[in-house]
């Protein structure tokens, strides 16, 4: 699977949106790019996933380029609880190779 | 919808003791699941594949004799950890497969100390 790299830290203000970029320049057709969360001491929570067209749900956007080379998460309205490490994975979708490779990911802090 | 839960979430044994942990999918079926390690301040480790009425796939490092998995159902796959050690000590966390789907969904992870 292709690999991802992920700033290790970000601020936002409560209120605000958060955008949380990714790069994976490495990207092969057929691999999706998957968001998951993980708030302190409690399992990852599934966030959001596409392949190549822009993806929003009831907890974020999921903005792809074109190239596909680089993503970004956007939480629309932050609050407190949004604060986690968050994960950008890339994987190839099939029933045969389902291996999540979890990176550093990125530590948003939200700012009251 | 999309469920997974985990059993005990905090467990503390002695060492050279075996502890067994469950994960469960709730509101689903999960023909796979998979085990994760994660050690203080670090990522997500994959552990091992779990596929139900199979052996599991372990990942290269993790002892398999060690770290017992069976998927016995499809929606129940316990790990034991034999002969545990202090250096077991870590959060393990589980995650689902939806049997029809391709999104993987984890469990609030159990925090084993070993003394």
């Amino acid at each position: 699977d292709a690999k991802t790299t992920q700033p290790p830290s970000m601020d936002c203000a409560e209120g605000r949106a958060a955008n949380l970029p990714c790069n994976h320049s490495t990207i092969s057709g057929n691999e999706y790019v998957y968001w998951y969360r993980q708030i302190h001491s409690q399992g990852p929570q599934y966030i959001i996933h596409g392949l190549k067209n822009n993806e929003t749900n009831e907890m974020a956007s999921l903005i792809i380029t074109e190239d596909r080379k680089s993503s970004t998460l956007i939480l629309p309205h932050a609050t407190l609880r949004d604060t986690a490490v968050y994960y950008c994975i890339v994987r190839v979708a099939n029933f045969g190779n389902e291996k999540l490779t979890f990176g550093t990911g990125t530590r948003l802090t939200i700012i009251p | 919808g999309a469920v997974v839960s985990q059993h005990p979430s905090r467990v503390i044994c002695k060492s050279g003791t075996s502890v067994k942990i469950e994960c469960r999918s709730l509101d689903f079926q999960a023909t796979t699941m998979f085990w994760y390690r994660q050690f203080p301040k670090q990522s997500l480790m994959l552990m091992a594949t779990s596929n139900e009425g199979s052996k599991a796939t372990y990942e290269q490092g993790v002892e398999k004799d060690k770290f017992l998995i069976n998927h016995a159902s499809l929606t129940l796959s316990t790990l034991t950890v034999t002969s545990a050690h202090p250096e077991d000590s870590s959060f393990y966390i589980c995650s689902a497969r939806v049997v029809s789907g391709d999104t993987q969904y984890f469990g609030p992870g159990t925090r084993l100390t070993v003394l």
